[in-house]
């Protein structure tokens, strides 16, 4: 199974301030015949579902705040809000959906500082 | 709007079977791999199963292989799981998730509200 990790487990920023958080999976999640990377970012608000951020690691999803992008390739990938606002705080979680199982990462909590 | 709504969650003892429908409306259902995702209480993500267009490919994650089956209705617009032997380790909440396309490795796009399964005792 690829093991997906993340960087920090929570962190606290200021309103307006970056927030980054890392992803690193086990094994490559590029698949080269179509030049993507099978990684997701996904955003979890208290009592609520996941909501999709960004597919293909780097693509932003519709509706989702130009704030929010997503980078990387292969093992290692990085969601960033480029301005953290009151409405962001939440649990990221980032997908592979290269290999079967589609496994995880842990989440990591955003707060405000 | 696309919507995914989940029922058929409860509580049930060890040993016990639940079967999880989820209702979707606003695309085009026969046309989109769907997928089932749980929440154990304050706890993570943990992806159980795909099922893709057509029904004729299904794929597992390894605690749940053998104990559930997804299933689909195109018909009726309805994604399944039917769960048997459930264990206490199934407690979640089982959400309903639509794939933006018609195979398993398509980045999961719209998620339903979800529903509670308990399994005690």
């Amino acid at each position: 199974d690829i093991v997906m990790t993340q960087s920090p487990d929570s962190l606290a920023v200021s309103l307006g301030e970056r927030a980054t958080i890392n992803c690193k999976s086990s094994q490559s999640v590029f698949y080269s015949p179509y030049n993507k990377n099978y990684l997701t970012w996904f955003q979890q608000k208290p009592g609520q579902p996941p909501k999709l951020l960004i597919y293909w690691a780097s693509t932003r999803d519709s509706g989702v705040p130009d704030r929010f992008s997503g980078s990387g390739s292969g093992t290692d990938f990085t969601l960033t809000i480029s301005s953290l606002q009151a409405e962001d705080v939440a649990v990221y979680y980032c997908q592979q959906h290269f290999n079967i199982p589609f496994t995880f990462g842990p989440g990591t909590k955003v707060d405000l500082k | 709007e696309v919507r995914l709504v989940e029922s058929g969650g409860g509580l049930v003892q060890p040993g016990g079977s639940l079967r999880l429908s989820c209702a979707a409306s606003g695309f085009t259902f026969s046309s989109c791999a769907m997928s089932w995702v749980r929440q154990a209480p304050g706890k993570g993500l943990e992806w159980v199963s795909v099922i893709v267009d057509g029904a004729d490919t299904t794929y597992y994650e390894d605690s749940v292989k053998g104990r559930f089956t997804v299933s689909r209705d195109d018909s009726k617009n309805t994604l399944y799981l039917q769960m048997n032997s459930l264990r206490v380790e199934d407690t979640a909440i089982y959400y309903c998730v639509k794939l933006s396309g018609n195979t398993a490795y398509y980045p999961a796009d719209v998620w339903g509200r979800g529903t509670t399964v308990t399994v005690a005792s």
